[in-house]
């Protein structure tokens, strides 16, 4: 049962134009919200984060969106540049309930900007 | 280079062998985090540690996985008699303090084991 979904595999957009990444949840107990970046061969560095309580988060060319009524999440990147071409993954915090925080995390959206 | 650093990049084994994969923290880091990723699947939460202690292992197979962060020295985690599904890819995680529910994490590179 996937608790967090990435229904798009990738997404090609044309460099200087907006990408939009999006992420849907089924987990009400979800309390925060994270994009993660992932180059080939490397692991996912953190990108932006929100909490389950705010409805937008900012930071630079990279904005986060979410909608807790439509359990949906997305990510903005504008203007987007060749060098964001990279596997996105959406992932969400959770109380395990045995002692820590718990990240689930989407399949990922491969996202190539061409110049 | 201060980042979460993890050895072996690339394992080959037979089944029925043992794995170990070893991660060494951010410096000053004493929370350790392993995460598996199967292929075409995101990453899944197994094992939660500090030093010498296992905070939370509930997402670590019952049997033949094992991980354990000493005093001194790197975390490991081990897998006994591998089998061709436990060919993935498994990365580790650390922070400075315990997780808080904001889920930043410092990952390394990942560790991928592919058993024949």
């Amino acid at each position: 049962d996937q608790q967090v979904k990435q229904n798009s595999p990738s997404l090609s957009v044309q460099e200087g134009r907006i990408s939009i990444l999006n992420c849907d949840y089924t987990n009400s107990m979800f309390d925060y919200f994270l994009w993660y970046k992932k180059y080939p061969a490397e692991g996912p560095t953190f990108l932006i984060s929100i909490s389950s309580i705010k409805d937008k988060n900012e930071d630079g060319r990279f904005t986060v969106f979410l909608n807790k009524s439509a359990k949906h999440l997305s990510l903005h990147i504008v203007p987007s540049q060749p060098g964001d071409s990279a596997v996105y993954f959406c992932a969400a915090s959770e109380y395990s309930g045995a002692g820590s925080y718990q990240l689930t995390f989407g399949k990922g959206t491969k996202l190539s900007v061409i110049p | 280079n201060a980042g979460v650093m993890q050895n072996p990049r690339h394992l080959v084994r037979r089944r029925g062998q043992e794995a170990r994969l070893r991660c060494s923290p951010v410096k000053g880091h004493s929370h350790v985090y392993w995460y598996r990723q199967l292929p075409e699947e995101g990453l899944k939460f197994m094992v939660y540690l500090q030093k010498e202690n296992i905070i939370d292992e509930s997402g670590m197979p019952k049997e033949r996985f094992s991980a354990e962060f000493p005093k001194e020295g790197p975390s490991i985690l081990r897998i006994q008699q591998v089998v061709r599904g436990d060919s993935a890819a498994y990365f580790c995680a650390s922070s400075h303090r315990g997780q808080a529910n904001t889920g930043e994490l410092f990952f390394g590179e990942g560790s991928r084991l592919t058993v024949l």
